[in-house]
């Protein structure tokens, strides 16, 4: 059975600390695998991880895949109060006539100022 | 461009009722999707379509149906509901080629079933 496992499941942390997300998976037909940002409404796209060993960076945020070992990192460096939001973790596979993503059930994470 | 809109934001059901979830993108994707988010988990794709007439079951397609007349729009049907079916519903959309599978998504409907 496909899965996908993030942790840890919440995270509360204080202001300018650095933060690191896991996500770990098994699926079959693997393609990406994909992080989003959730607040209180609809996750918006993070970054997107095709390759082993290279990293994505967008600011203070920074994502790297292990496609021997399975999985992924989420970093998020001198945290932010608007980095509070849940982080999900998805991965992009071939299923029947297209492709779908199937989540983690993401990491909670709260910054404090 | 809009992006993905979904309709209504917010709804209360009572067991047994019927209704439809609106979704349109404007974006002319191919590819449309509808997933279910419970409270502290992620998201489950229940139905998918990769164009106007194709549609497909996901991971929890009981209880949900769905169409897909035109390329802009993919509403998904709700027969007697459930409490079950109490959850956040999310419509996404996506252009099949490179850059893999990034899906838009719209802001949600929020369903409880009494």
């Amino acid at each position: 059975e496909d899965k996908v496992v993030q942790s840890p499941l919440s995270l509360v942390v204080h202001e300018g600390d650095t933060v690191t997300l896991n996500c770990s998976y098994e699926v079959t037909n693997f393609r990406s695998l994909l992080w989003y940002k959730q607040e209180k409404k609809a996750p918006t796209f993070l970054f997107m991880l095709t390759s082993s060993g290279i990293e994505k960076k967008s600011g203070r945020l920074s994502s790297i895949l292990d496609k021997k070992e399975l999985f992924s990192i989420l970093n998020i460096t001198a945290t932010q109060t608007g980095d509070s939001a849940v982080y999900l973790c998805a991965v992009d596979r071939v299923y029947n006539a297209g492709n779908m993503l199937t989540f983690g059930g993401g990491t909670r994470l709260m910054v404090k100022p | 461009n809009a992006g993905v809109t979904q309709t209504p934001k917010f709804r209360i059901l009572k067991i047994g009722q019927s209704m439809t979830l609106q979704c349109a993108q404007d974006m002319n994707h191919n590819y449309m999707y509808w997933y279910r988010q419970d409270p502290g988990m992620g998201l489950k794709l229940i139905y998918y379509s990769v164009g106007a007439g194709i549609t497909d079951k996901g991971e929890v397609p009981n209880g949900y149906n769905v169409s897909r007349s035109t390329t802009e729009d993919f509403p998904l049907r709700l027969e007697l509901a459930a409490p079950s079916q109490t959850s956040v519903y999310f419509c996404a959309s996506s252009h099949p080629g490179p850059p893999y599978n990034e899906q838009f998504f719209g802001p949600g409907t929020r369903l409880t079933v009494l």
